[in-house]
């Protein structure tokens, strides 16, 4: 069965300083990621997707991820991070149809000024 | 557009009390879901239901069911609450591309069930 890593609970980090949120899972013949934020008592939103094609991904927001096949991750950057970017984020893997979505445990970013 | 919406917000039962949680979406997905969230454990899907009329279940069903009422609609439902189900409850909805690909799934805000 798909499994997902993220290996970090917590990252604290100062305000414009870069991060790097870490995600493996297991491996599969084919898999779709995605990376999901959840801001403070609020529901998952989408963050970015890996489904086909490039092996970049890019949100609207100035995070990106990329798709490594070889080392089976997919860990989720930002080269400055904002006060706003405190959140929880939560990486995830499909192999099926139906979308069947495997959560990692969440890495909490808190941000500090 | 109000996307998935679940009520209620908060809940406090009792052990061995009934309850369902409601949950609607109306962007005309086929695919709805429930899962549940627990600290240190991220998200486990309960029950999914791909399609209008099916329901199927997740990693961690025991202890609930579903009701698909129609493509708007899906309901979580607790015969007997037990402190062991005192969590989060997030409902969710997606639908798959033309062309197969896996969609984006949608949550709703959750609702916080508190089981004494």
């Amino acid at each position: 069965a798909q499994s997902v890593t993220q290996l970090d609970s917590q990252v604290p980090v100062f305000e414009e300083a870069p991060v790097e949120l870490r995600c493996n899972y297991s491996s599969s013949v084919s898999v779709y990621l995605f990376w999901y934020v959840q801001y403070p008592n609020q529901g998952l939103q989408l963050l970015l997707k890996y489904l086909s094609g490039s092996t970049l991904v890019e949100s609207i927001n100035g995070f990106e991820a990329e798709f490594n096949k070889s080392q089976t991750s997919f860990h989720l950057r930002k080269p400055s991070v904002h006060i706003s970017d405190t959140a929880e984020y939560f990486c995830a893997v499909s192999d099926q149809r139906p979308d069947k979505l495997i959560f990692g445990t969440g890495t909490r970013l808190q941000v500090f000024p | 557009n109000a996307g998935v919406t679940q009520t209620p917000k908060f809940q406090v039962l009792k052990t061995g009390q009934s309850m369902t949680l409601q949950c609607a979406q109306d962007m005309n997905h086929n695919s709805m879901y429930w899962y549940r969230q627990d600290p240190g454990m991220g998200l486990r899907l309960i029950y999914y239901s791909a399609s209008e009329g099916t329901t199927d279940k997740g990693e961690v069903p025991n202890g609930y069911n579903v009701s698909r009422l129609n493509k708007r609609e899906f309901s979580l439902r607790l015969e007997s609450a037990a402190p062991s189900q005192t969590s989060v409850y997030f409902c969710a909805s997606s639908e798959l591309a033309s062309g197969g690909e896996q969609e984006t799934q949608y949550f709703g805000p959750g609702t916080r069930l508190l089981v004494l």
